[in-house]
């Protein structure tokens, strides 16, 4: 049971340049998140999705792109690399969004660098 | 909005000394809170919750009560060891949020032998 993976872990990108981080997770959870990290903001919400099919928008959307593509795995999707975009991304994932807290687990972590 | 804010760090302590790191909230209705844990190199994991007021959560030897006079969930333990040295994030979750968290800006903690 590896519970949240990402890969990769390290990328460099020139500005302008695409990519695509990957998300998956094996605890047959619902819901999926991507974060990024930054110094001294904490993590903020990029995009979520509640159950496979759906996805939000999270606090800070601009630039990127998500796809559920199935139950385990949500990608998150730079279609043109800014050095604004220069972070730790997480993906999380919980067992759903109903009722009362779902605790959220975290994966390790990408770092991304944009020249 | 909704909004947590964190005692600025870094913070450094000797072994077995007693620890605070304030967290005050700002929120609409009832939220619930949470304490998470960031070691170096991994994920965060959570480290304690209360989901409602008065409510004490617990785990490891940290605690943080829930004060909702006061808006605040300042994290404490008693006796801190070299490996409590982390990053640590207190954050919020609305009923409107749907699951969403919001974080405050994190921690650090280095704990000297």
């Amino acid at each position: 049971n590896a519970g949240v993976t990402q890969t990769p872990k390290f990328q460099v990108l020139k500005t302008g340049q695409s990519m695509t981080l990957q998300c998956a997770q094996d605890m047959n959870h619902n819901s999926m998140y991507w974060y990024r990290q930054d110094p001294g903001m904490g993590l903020r919400l990029i995009y979520y999705s509640a159950s496979e099919g759906t996805t939000d928008k999270g606090e800070v959307p601009n630039g990127y792109n998500v796809s559920r593509l199935n139950k385990r795995e949500f990608s998150l999707r730079l279609e043109s690399a800014a050095p604004s975009q220069t972070s730790v991304y997480f993906c999380a994932s919980s067992p759903g969004t109903s009722g009362s807290y779902n605790e959220q687990f975290f994966g390790p972590g990408t770092r991304l660098t944009v020249l | 909005g909704n909004s947590v804010t964190q005692m600025e760090g870094p913070v450094t302590l000797s072994e077995e000394a007693f620890l605070t790191i304030n967290c005050t909230y700002t929120a609409t209705g009832y939220p619930s809170l949470f304490w998470y844990v960031q070691y170096p190199g991994e994920g965060l994991q959570l480290l304690l919750k209360a989901t409602k007021a008065d409510d004490k959560g617990s785990n490891k030897g940290f605690e943080a009560t829930y004060r909702k006079e006061t808006t605040s969930f300042h994290l404490e333990k008693g006796s801190v060891q070299v490996s409590d040295s982390a990053v640590y994030f207190c954050a919020l979750r609305t009923i409107q949020g749907a699951q969403k968290l919001v974080f405050g800006q994190g921690t650090r903690l280095t704990i000297n032998p």
